[in-house]
């Protein structure tokens, strides 16, 4: 059965340094992964996605992450924190036929100054 | 704008009531979802839908229901039957052809008196 792990559920950054968020999933078939970012009180917004294409996958707010098959994992970067990414984000895996999406307990970024 | 919309964004439940929840988008997708939020867990599935008048449970069905008698439309009931109502509702969109993007609306917070 498929299933994400978020090492981490609070990381505290300052702003302009390196920002790694982890994310581990385990998956029968190849997967379909997603990072979504939500802020307090809003829907989620994707991120980027990894749909067996290329392995580094760049997404919105310079955010990007690579697809590392050999380590299941599927990390979420971005060279310098802004404010203004301050937020919870989860990693997702497609799971089944029918497009069920299943998300890790998520990380709540923290950048300060 | 194409998206999703969810009304109210917050509610309020007496002990006994049925409660819905409303959830409509104008993205011209089949695939509807309804995930449940709480501190720490990430986001559950409760109900989804691929194509009108069709809907499966999800992991975590019971004490809700829902119905999808319009492509745009699929609210979302808690009844009385939930003893632990209190949590985020999110509502998603996609087009069911697999592996495709979940698009998320706004949520609905849910509090009981």
């Amino acid at each position: 059965a498929q299933s994400v792990t978020q090492l981490g559920s609070h990381v505290s950054v300052s702003e302009g340094a390196l920002v790694l968020l982890r994310c581990n999933y385990s998956s029968s078939v190849p997967p379909y992964l997603f990072w979504y970012v939500q802020y307090p009180n809003q829907g989620l917004q994707l991120l980027l996605k990894y749909t067996s294409a290329a392995t580094l996958v760049k997404g919105i707010n310079g955010f990007e992450a690579e697809f590392k098959k050999s380590e299941t994992s599927f990390h979420l970067t971005k060279p310098s924190a802004h404010m203004s990414d301050a937020a919870e984000y989860f990693c997702a895996v497609i799971a089944g036929g029918y497009n069920k999406l299943i998300f890790g307990a998520g990380t709540r970024l923290a950048v300060h100054p | 704008d194409g998206g999703i919309t969810q009304s109210p964004k917050y509610l309020f439940r007496k002990e006994g009531q049925n409660v819905t929840l409303s959830c409509e988008q104008n993205l011209n997708h089949d695939a509807m979802y309804w995930y449940r939020q709480d501190p720490g867990q990430g986001l559950r599935l409760i109900y989804y839908s691929q194509i009108v008048n069709d809907f499966q449970k999800g992991d975590i069905a019971e004490g809700y229901s829902v119905s999808r008698e319009k492509k745009e439309s699929f609210p979302l009931t808690v009844t009385s039957a939930q003893k632990n109502p209190t949590a985020f509702y999110l509502c998603a969109s996609s087009d069911p052809t697999g592996f495709e993007t979940q698009y998320f609306g706004p949520g609905t917070r849910l509090l009981v008196l």
